[in-house]
């Protein structure tokens, strides 16, 4: 059974660092074709694709965030880390990863998502 | 970057069928996955590669894609079914990355 979870800070403030931790179990990101992806939907708002990090370490990430964003992965802690830097307002969202069993097609398990506000 | 533009809403009658449209340069080109997300919840895939339903997923729900266009159907429709549904697709090129749709509301009158 895959499952996966967000955790890390509820409020940052602007122009802080944002360090989210993806806690999984069920599956190995050591396995050929497997990754994690992170996926962020503003209150109200549409899903909006951040980052995916790859069984091989391969990465990718969204081109309008690139500069800011950055996925690392520990096999040995089953953890995916985000970290997202310079956050504004406009970052509060609820945060979510998920795991793609296929090269970073789609994503077929979720974690229930953490929201994450930006406030002075 | 690639976009995708699905209609804000769709409204159907229960035991009707909904269609939930998904445009995109030459989307029929690409895979197209799928997701329903009811209020507070998170994202669930409900369809992957155009067409196909993951287990637990009811026959109802079907995908097709073609062309510039990508739908989602929903046949014989329940209050269950209202949900915000999204596409999404991988885009392909030198760098890795995804994106989704902006979303649709569908009410079941």
């Amino acid at each position: 059974q895959i499952t996966l979870k967000e955790s890390g800070p509820t409020l940052v403030k602007p122009t802080q660092t944002l360090t989210l931790t993806c806690t999984f179990s069920g599956f190995s990101l050591s396995t050929s074709g497997v990754s994690v992806g992170w996926i962020r939907q503003p209150p109200g708002k549409a899903l909006e694709w951040l980052a995916l990090i790859y069984w091989d370490d391969d990465k990718g990430y969204s081109p309008s965030l690139r500069s800011r964003l950055t996925v690392t992965k520990d096999t040995s802690k089953n953890q995916v880390v985000l970290t997202m830097t310079n956050m504004d307002p406009v970052d509060t969202a609820t945060y979510y990863c998920a795991h793609s069993p296929s090269y970073g097609d789609y994503f077929d398990y979720w974690g229930q998502g953490a929201l994450v506000s930006v406030s002075s | 970057s690639y976009v995708l533009t699905q209609p804000p809403s769709v409204s159907v009658a229960p035991g009707k069928t909904a269609r939930i449209s998904c445009g995109g340069d030459n989307i029929g080109s690409k895979s197209v996955y799928w997701y329903q997300q009811k209020p507070g919840q998170a994202p669930v895939l409900v369809i992957y590669y155009n067409s196909d339903r993951p287990s637990g997923i009811p026959e109802r729900f079907s995908g097709s894609n073609s062309g510039n266009t990508a739908t989602l159907t929903i046949a014989r429709v329940g209050a269950g079914d209202e949900a915000d549904y999204y596409c999404h697709v991988w885009e392909s090129g030198s760098e890795h990355r995804g994106v989704f749709g902006g979303g649709t509301k569908l009410t079941v009158l």
